[in-house]
């Protein structure tokens, strides 16, 4: 079973807005954190930030703080991560993933999601 | 923030060797230590978590030791599909992060 669906690859301009998305099936989505990892070109994983949908409890990684916005939507099973204005520097793949809590690792995977922003 | 350093950065094997992986942290993690597996065009996926318990599905071939600052996956007898980057990752400061990762390539 894939219990996280990412949506599609998303190719943008700079300074345009984008929201990506991460929908959970096959269990209780308000139960596990969400987190968002970035994997930039040829390059390592790193940690965004997480949502608990359960109470839409946030934790950023001080490296994106400010840069992004993760929400949820529990009635939809859905959490997000979005962008108010891109930078060159956001095209990367973006991977959802699951964590029984903070304190824990990540035991589910999205596919990922392919941004590029170009002019 | 907590550093993570894997090594070797590259491992040249054949298929049915044994492969030693190695993550030292800048301070210790107690036993908040997590293995993943990345094959090219994939997301990762979980191997080993808590230093030594394995995560559902994964193969006895794969084994996690260590606690506090070193840590060490070991592949018993590599096969063809396991071939490719593995990263450690900490998860008890912060949100976590990551090694910078060991590719696994076959000789």
């Amino acid at each position: 079973e894939v219990p996280l669906v990412q949506s599609e690859a998303e190719v943008k301009k700079p300074g345009e807005s984008l929201k990506i998305s991460c929908k959970g099936s096959g269990y209780t989505f308000t139960n596990y954190w969400i987190g968002w990892v970035r994997q930039m070109p040829g390059k390592g994983l790193e940690w965004m930030g997480i949502i608990y949908p359960g109470d839409s409890d946030t934790r950023y990684s001080p490296s994106f703080q400010g840069q992004v916005t993760i929400s949820a939507d529990k009635s939809i099973n859905t959490a997000y991560l979005q962008w108010s204005s891109l930078k060159a520097s956001d095209s990367a793949m973006y991977y959802c993933a699951r964590r029984d809590g903070v304190i824990s690792a990540a035991d589910y995977w999205g596919q990922g999601t392919l941004v590029t922003v170009s002019s | 923030e907590i550093v993570l350093t894997q090594s070797p950065g590259n491992l040249s094997l054949s298929p049915g060797e044994r492969a030693t992986l190695s993550c030292r942290a800048s301070q210790s993690v107690s036993s908040y230590l997590a293995w993943y597996q990345q094959k090219p065009g994939q997301a990762p996926r979980l191997l080993i978590y808590g230093a030594s318990s394995r995560a559902t599905g994964i193969p006895d071939r794969f084994s996690g030791s260590g606690s506090g600052t070193d840590f060490t996956l070991t592949i018993s007898r590599l096969e063809p599909e396991d071939f490719a980057v593995y990263y450690c990752q900490q998860y008890g400061s912060s949100l976590g992060t990551f090694g910078q990762g060991t590719k696994v390539e076959i000789k």
